[in-house]
């Protein structure tokens, strides 16, 4: 079964950092690329970042730039999220999602998600 | 502020037919495919309709998509009390170069 298990979230001051993983099963994680996806309480979904298969192609959204970094280990079927500099605003359940086939494809499988709280 | 724009809310009795729109621009709908998502409570969002039109195995074929200019609608038909849900549209943006989201809406069984 194809399953996606994000882990890492939690309470973090603001200016904190945190290290969200995502591990993977029942597919060949390394034939996709894979995305980071956030939902803030009561607001609606908001794309975070996306990485190739091999690592090399690497976007984000401008809530990202400069504070957070998208990786990926292949060997042990992982996706990571390293946020940095932590807001208030940052605080969601995140996401880690696959798109169906290419990165402008629809994301046919999530995972069931990880909070992130930033408060003081 | 979301990029693309849906109604915050709609709502329908059991048997009706209720449509909810999404509406987008240039860079957006009008270029790329456009995605709906289901998110139930307490649940991790769900693709009903891809590509437009298009419903995965599985999905009820009440749910249909459409799409036309910077415009796209998913329609529900013969509404039951478990599509009570959020609703949400996505799609490519070339500006922005990523996915988008609308802002969603809640769909109400009364």
């Amino acid at each position: 079964e194809v399953h996606l298990a994000e882990s890492g979230g939690g309470l973090v001051k603001p200016g904190g950092s945190l290290r969200l993983s995502c591990a993977a099963s029942g597919f060949i994680f390394s034939s996709y690329s894979m995305n980071w996806v956030r939902q803030a309480p009561g607001k609606g979904l908001e794309w975070v970042s996306s990485i190739s298969t091999g690592g090399s192609q690497i976007r984000y959204a401008d809530l990202a730039k400069g504070r957070f970094t998208i990786s990926r280990d292949n060997a042990n079927n992982s996706l990571y999220l390293q946020m940095d500099g932590l807001r208030a605003e940052d605080t969601a359940v995140y996401y880690c999602t696959r798109p169906h086939i290419t990165i402008f494809d629809h994301m046919d499988v999530w995972g069931k998600g990880t909070t992130v709280t930033v408060s003081s | 502020q979301s990029v693309l724009t849906q109604p915050p809310s709609v709502s329908g009795t059991p048997g009706q037919r209720v449509a909810i729109s999404c509406s987008g621009s240039s860079s957006n709908i009008e270029r790329n495919a456009v995605h709906w998502y289901q998110r139930l409570p307490g649940m991790s969002p769900k693709v009903v309709i891809y590509t437009n039109n298009q419903r995965p195995s599985g999905v009820s074929d009440r749910f249909s998509g459409s799409k036309s200019g910077t415009s796209a609608s998913l329609a529900i038909s013969g509404l039951q009390s478990e599509d009570e849900a959020d609703y949400y549209c996505s799609t490519w943006d070339d500006s922005l170069n990523g996915p988008v989201f609308g802002g969603g809406t809640k769909l109400t069984v009364l």
